[in-house]
């Protein structure tokens, strides 16, 4: 069974640019998670997508938005970007949480992540 | 605010000892309770824990939770290289469904 994937795996922007990331869960898994890693802070929820719809979102400002696919595929956007956004941005995939006759599926599998660079 | 606490930060240790980190939590609506082991890049899922004093074990790993004073442990015993990574814990929310994660326990296994 194939892993995560994310790409792209690096990416070096400068402030004020725009980046996408993309992110494909394991074939069979619905909910799409985003989090951001920095060495400070540890790593923070930023949303989780099922079924193509925004089911939770965490404290970040509205330049980081994020959608789902019919595929469950998901992209995750930062406009604007700012030197602090400077993370590494790992997506994880799992079986929909809090879905009936699914609670025992609460692991979350990490993709490997996309390191960007705001200069 | 929901949050989870792990400590020690971070914890140098020679091959063959005995390591023991720490994982608080203050979340409201708790449902379970993930270890991570975390090297060069994803995360990669060890244990999940829902129910008090039950232990996990997986070879030289286990793990066990308390949810009435809200913390759990990861126990590694016989340290090796290997073991060197940053351990992450995570508490999952029901009813929102989130994920909370500590700031991680950075373990360095000395030869």
């Amino acid at each position: 069974k194939a892993g995560v994937t994310q790409t792209p795996r690096y990416l070096i922007k400068t402030r004020g640019q725009q980046v996408t990331l993309s992110c494909s869960p394991i074939s069979g898994h619905r909910s799409v998670s985003w989090y951001q890693q920095t060495p400070g802070q540890g790593l923070q929820f930023l949303f989780e997508y099922f079924s193509e719809t925004q089911r939770n979102k965490g404290n970040f400002p509205g330049r980081f938005s994020g959608r789902q696919f019919s595929n469950s595929r998901s992209e995750m956007n930062v406009s604007t970007l700012e030197l602090g956004d400077s993370a590494l941005y790992l997506c994880a995939s799992s079986h929909p949480l809090g879905l009936a006759g699914m609670s025992s599926y609460n692991e979350q599998f990490f993709g490997p992540g996309t390191r960007l660079t705001v200069l | 605010e929901d949050k989870v606490v792990q400590s020690p930060l971070s914890l140098v240790v020679h091959e063959g000892d005995t390591v023991t980190l720490n994982c608080s939590y203050e979340v409201t609506n708790f449902r379970s309770l993930l270890w991570y082991k975390q090297e060069k890049k994803a995360p990669t899922f060890l244990f999940m824990l829902t129910s008090s004093g039950i232990e996990k074990k997986s070879g030289r790993l286990s793990s066990i939770l308390d949810k009435k004073e809200l913390f759990s442990i990861l126990n590694i015993t016989a340290t090796q290289t290997g073991d060197s990574a940053v351990y992450l814990c995570a508490v999952l929310t029901s009813g929102t469904y989130k994920y909370i994660f500590g700031t991680g326990t950075r373990l360095k296994v000395l030869a």
